[in-house]
């Protein structure tokens, strides 16, 4: 069965640090990946797609970027954080453009 | 653009009752919709899915959803509430690409 997995549960970052969050997928081959962010209160807007390796397909304008170094890894950096940074980031996995599977998140406080 | 509505932040049920979590949808072309739930500080897990065929569509924890097209609407029910179905509910469209737009999310309240 597949699972998904990321890291770190949580995470406490100055204003102005770097970032790097990881998903890795496990008991499939060349899923389309995902990055969503929830923020305060509910909404959940996707930031980044991933059809394979290194092609990477941009949501919204920020200052954050992911990358797809290996088929069922995904990684979401940023070189400095911002406030408007924190907030729960998801990773989720589909087969082509079925289901897409959730990983468990990433809280991340930026102080 | 494909999106989703969900006008109740809340929805308040007592155990044992029969629940129901509201939903419209507006898109071109057929609707490929889809529930999710989300307990506190976890990921999303997925519930069901409407892609074609039969308008009722069982999921998962007894969940179903009916597709209702000239309304629109993907309402989430249950027959009979437990206190543990307690959680953010997301109803969600794919849009013309792999992108999934989400709803804003109710939360369901099953009171013992």
């Amino acid at each position: 069965s597949q699972t998904i997995h990321q890291w770190p549960a949580t995470l406490v970052q100055p204003v102005g640090s770097p970032l790097s969050l990881e998903c890795t997928v496990e008991g499939t081959s060349n899923p389309n990946l995902y990055w969503y962010r929830q923020a305060a209160g509910r909404g959940l807007q996707l930031l980044f797609y991933s059809v394979g390796i290194g092609q990477i397909s941009s949501e919204v304008p920020q200052n954050l970027s992911a990358s797809r170094p290996q088929d069922r890894q995904f990684i979401l950096s940023s070189k400095k954080l911002l406030l408007s940074d924190s907030g729960f980031y998801l990773c989720a996995w589909s087969v082509g453009s079925d289901t897409q599977y959730f990983g468990p998140g990433t809280r991340l406080t930026v102080l | 653009a494909q999106s989703v509505a969900q006008p109740e932040d809340q929805v308040n049920v007592a155990e044992g009752n029969p629940l129901t979590v509201k939903c419209t949808y507006s898109v071109s072309g057929n609707p490929y919709l889809f529930w999710y739930v989300q307990y506190p500080n976890r990921g999303l897990q997925f519930l069901l899915k409407y892609i074609t065929g039969d308008n009722l569509v069982k999921g998962s924890y007894g969940f179903e959803a009916e597709f209702n097209k000239s309304q629109t609407s993907f309402h989430l029910k249950k027959p009979s509430a437990l206190v543990s179905d307690s959680a953010l509910y997301f109803c969600a469209v794919r849009n013309s690409g792999y992108a999934l737009n989400f709803g804003k999310g109710t939360s369901l309240l099953v009171t013992p």
